[in-house]
């Protein structure tokens, strides 16, 4: 079954430490990865995507994503945390480039204390 | 350009009624597809429509309908309301293609009482 595993449901940094948020998906076809960043009452934003190649892909707002095919991982990395960054993260699996029909992880709310 | 837009933004609704929700795409995109959010389950995928055809399709029950016009403006419906259908629902358009990038709406809160 396709499915996508958001182990932690709720992670605290501190600003300006680093922060890893963890994604694992079971996917039968070529996965397409995406991470989203969703503000209390807005709609959900892409961070970045993953189709191919470079297992490492850079987003926006500093975000970074890393493919491990041997461990069905997308593991979500930011080197330094701004208070700003506080929000949910959703992880998800399509079946195209485009983002369509998609498949969430349950999503990982993310507090920064100060 | 315009955003995707998503109305009412708000909605209270009894058991048993039926609701609309209306979502029109940022110019240009012909492919709307459809989430429910709840805290329980999450964001699950209802449906997608491109140039006006089912493209793709979740696993929710026959009381969630949808349909997209030739302006690629799209609707969904839900018949016979339960108390469970209080939800967030998002929609998120994109042009289609390969790749592209789907853009959210902020969605409309659908309260059962």
């Amino acid at each position: 079954a396709q499915s996508v595993t958001q182990p932690d449901i709720h992670i605290t940094v501190s600003e300006g430490a680093s922060l890893e948020l963890r994604c694992n998906y079971s996917y039968g076809a070529t996965p397409y990865l995406f991470w989203y960043v969703q503000s209390p009452g807005q709609g959900l934003q892409l961070l970045l995507k993953y189709f191919s190649g470079d297992t490492l892909v850079q987003g926006i707002k500093g975000f970074e994503a890393e493919f491990k095919r041997s461990q069905s991982s997308f593991n979500l990395r930011k080197p330094s945390v701004h208070w700003s960054d506080a929000a949910e993260y959703f992880c998800a699996v399509g079946p195209n480039q485009a983002g369509t029909a998609l498949i969430f992880g349950k999503g990982t709310t993310l507090s920064v204390s100060s | 350009k315009a955003g995707v837009t998503q109305t009412p933004r708000y909605l209270i609704k009894t058991r048993g009624q039926q609701v609309t929700l209306s979502c029109s795409p940022i110019s240009g995109h012909r492919s709307v597809s459809w989430y429910q959010q709840t805290p329980g389950q999450g964001l699950q995928f209802l449906f997608e429509y491109f140039s006006e055809t089912q493209r793709n399709k979740g696993n929710f029950p026959g009381r969630f309908s949808g349909r997209q016009f030739s302006n690629s403006r799209s609707e969904m419906n839900v018949s016979t309301l339960e108390l469970g259908d209080s939800a967030l629902y998002l929609c998120a358009s994109s042009q289609g293609g390969g790749g592209t990038e789907a853009f959210f709406g902020q969605g409309t809160r659908l309260t059962v009482v």
